[in-house]
This record gives C-alpha cells, sequence and structure tokens, in this order.
C-alpha cells in the first residue's frame, strides 16, 4: 500500500492561502491522488484529484511534484468554514478500488 | 446532488444486541462501503460492496456483517454488540472506475454500553 505522511495540525489565517503538504514516496503509477476534508461530526467530504498534472476546481487546487513523490493541497482564500481535518489519500487497488485513510491534517483557520 | 443517508446519527444499545446500520444512496452507484472510525485510527474499512449481493470483507470485519439486498441500501449488522464497537460508522458509496469518488454520509456514532 502506498501510504501517505501529513503534519499532524495547522493554523493560517483567515482570507491566506492555505497550503496543506502530503508524501506519498511509496506511490505507484497508476495510484491517483486523493484530498478529502472533514468538518467536525459530519462525514469525509470529497475536495479533489490528481494523477500527474496540478488540477484546480472551485474549491482547491492540487499540485503534485514532477517524481509524483508529494503533493500540496492550496485553498487560496481560506475562511472559518474551512477549518477541518484534510486527508490526503492514495488509491490502492484491491479488487475494487479501496481508501487508505491516514489521520490527516487538522486544519485551523483564524480569524 | 450525491445524497448518502444514514438511519440514525446517534444509536446507544447495550451489549450482546443486535445492532443494525443503515445506509442509502439515491445515484445509483455499484459500490458501497462501510467505515469505522475512531481517535487516533482514522478510518478503517470493514466490508465493501460492488453489486447487489455482493461483499467482501475489509480491513476489520470481525465482529460485523452486511447485507445488500437492494442497490440503493447497504446495511451494516452487529450481531452481538461489544463495548469495543463504539465508534462513528460511516458509509459511504462510489461509482466503479478508475477515479471513483466516494460519497460520505453523515455517520452514525453508536454507544455500546
Amino acid at each position: 500500500d502506498a501510504k501517505t505522511t501529513q503534519p499532524t495540525s495547522m493554523d493560517c489565517a483567515e482570507g491566506r492561502a492555505a497550503n496543506l503538504p502530503c508524501n506519498h514516496s511509496t506511490i505507484s503509477g497508476n495510484e491517483y491522488v486523493y484530498w478529502y476534508r472533514q468538518i467536525h461530526s459530519q462525514g469525509p467530504q470529497y475536495i479533489i484529484h490528481g494523477l500527474k498534472n496540478n488540477e484546480t476546481n472551485e474549491m482547491a487546487s492540487l499540485i503534485i511534484t514532477e517524481d509524483r513523490k508529494s503533493s500540496t493541497l492550496i485553498l487560496p482564500h481560506a475562511t472559518l468554514r474551512d477549518t477541518a481535518v484534510y486527508y490526503c489519500i492514495v488509491r490502492f487497488r484491491s479488487g475494487t478500488y479501496k481508501y487508505i485513510f491516514g489521520t490527516g491534517t487538522r486544519l485551523k483557520v483564524l480569524a | 446532488d450525491v445524497k448518502v443517508t444514514q438511519s440514525s446519527r446517534y444509536l446507544v444499545k447495550r451489549t450482546g444486541e443486535k445492532v443494525f446500520l443503515e445506509c442509502v444512496q439515491d445515484m445509483d452507484h455499484e459500490n458501497m462501503f462501510w467505515y469505522r472510525q475512531d481517535p487516533g485510527l482514522g478510518l478503517r474499512l470493514i466490508y465493501f460492496s460492488y453489486d447487489v449481493k455482493m461483499k467482501e470483507k475489509g480491513d476489520i470485519p470481525e465482529g460485523y456483517s452486511v447485507s445488500r439486498e437492494k442497490k440503493e441500501r447497504f446495511s451494516l449488522i452487529l450481531e452481538s454488540a461489544s463495548t469495543n464497537q463504539t465508534s462513528m460508522y460511516l458509509c459511504a458509496s462510489s461509482l466503479p472506475g478508475n477515479t471513483d469518488t466516494q460519497y460520505f454520509g453523515p455517520g452514525t456514532r453508536l454507544t455500546v454500553l
């Protein structure tokens, strides 16, 4: 299984960009990187995913290094509602596709 | 919007009781999943199903069983609840394929006394 390593916690000022790093040095060529977040007492929410290229959607941007061993999730203008636990996940295929969730990064957006 | 609903947000049961957790999705997804979430351990996969009447064990299936009689509904069963099954239970669904995105329900916080 390709595992991920994330910092335990981070703070970010409201209105600033939040950059959340993730290391996945054992990722294989056909494995995608997914990001989810979980706001307190809710189920995880999909944010974005990518394979090789950088990706952007209405929620965030995903930057994947050329060697694919790490990635960064960017929330361009963090708000208080972005306070959550953010999970970086590498897709592992075993019969069907399953996720391996780590313990994530607890992001606190400060007013 | 995909909607995944779970039958209860909070549930309190006694040791030895049979417990049913229900999950329903409204987007015709083939795949459905049950996870449990515990502090410091992240989400762990209990069982998943990729079709009606099909099921596969996840990483921690002991003490649990599942049922999928209809495509939209996936049930998690605790045959004889124990205190170490106190946890947050999360259901998810997805389409099959290379880039399937899992959509999660709000979770059921189960306490076994």
